[in-house]
């Protein structure tokens, strides 16, 4: 059974770079068929920040992209995030998910995330 | 890219029927059946519910499911039970390989 699991800081300071690793353990990282990816939630409502392939081509949310990071390690069957010059908004709960997308001659298939971890909370506080 | 269009909450008797809306645009839900519902109780991860617009992953049930029209979708939840008191979100492909998720609804059973 797929599990992902998130760790890192759960406390960054104003300015600083919040940096969070999934482990993904059942299942293959290198999968052709899946995206890795990362959402968030404040305390309520839930925002994309990115996506990543295991040959590491990202997609990102528009209004972070200029901050956000994601990287793939294969080797360690683990995605990173990396989100810079953080303040209060960007306190939340960070997920990582598998993401499963699909496009062919007939169209856009699946969009959906179908196996989260259990998330963890970073405070941006001084 | 704004955040799609839920009501903040919803209720509904036990037994009774519910339907959620999604309000988005002709970038996102009107140009993409690419729709997504997810369930999430307190303090857990968020579970998919619906994707493609109507269909439902093995296992979840058959008293889920989903529509769309135009640049709306909505989740209906027949004879509801106490088990689904929980929030939902949608969440829809807006093109360029982006996503874009609701701001959550509270379903509360009476």
């Amino acid at each position: 059974q797929l599990q992902l699991q998130e760790s890192g800081p759960g406390l960054v300071k104003p300015s600083e770079t919040l940096s969070l690793t999934c482990t993904v353990s059942g299942g293959s990282i290198s999968s052709s068929t899946y995206y890795w990816g990362w959402i968030r939630q404040p305390p309520r409502g839930l925002e994309w920040i990115g996506n990543i392939y295991y040959g590491g081509g990202t997609h990102c949310n528009p209004s972070l992209k200029s901050r956000v990071t994601i990287l793939v390690d294969t080797s360690k069957n683990q995605f990173s995030l990396k989100l810079t010059s953080v303040t209060a908004a960007d306190t939340a709960v960070y997920y990582c998910a598998r993401y499963r997308f699909f496009s062919d001659s007939s169209g856009y298939h699946y969009s959906l995330f179908d196996s989260w971890g259990q998330g963890t909370l970073v405070t941006v506080s001084s | 890219q704004s955040a799609l269009t839920q009501p903040a909450s919803v209720s509904g008797s036990p037994g009774q029927s519910i339907t959620i809306s999604c309000a988005g645009t002709s970038s996102d839900v009107g140009s993409y059946n690419l729709v997504s519902w997810y369930q999430q109780h307190p303090g857990k991860a968020p579970k998919l519910m619906i994707y493609e617009v109507t269909k439902r992953p093995s296992g979840v049930s058959n008293r889920f499911s989903g529509s769309k029209s135009g640049n709306t979708a909505s989740l209906t939840i027949s004879g509801l039970q106490g088990e689904d008191e929980a929030d939902y979100y949608c969440c829809s492909y807006a093109g360029s390989n982006t996503l874009v998720f609701g701001g959550g609804t509270r379903l509360t059973v009476l």
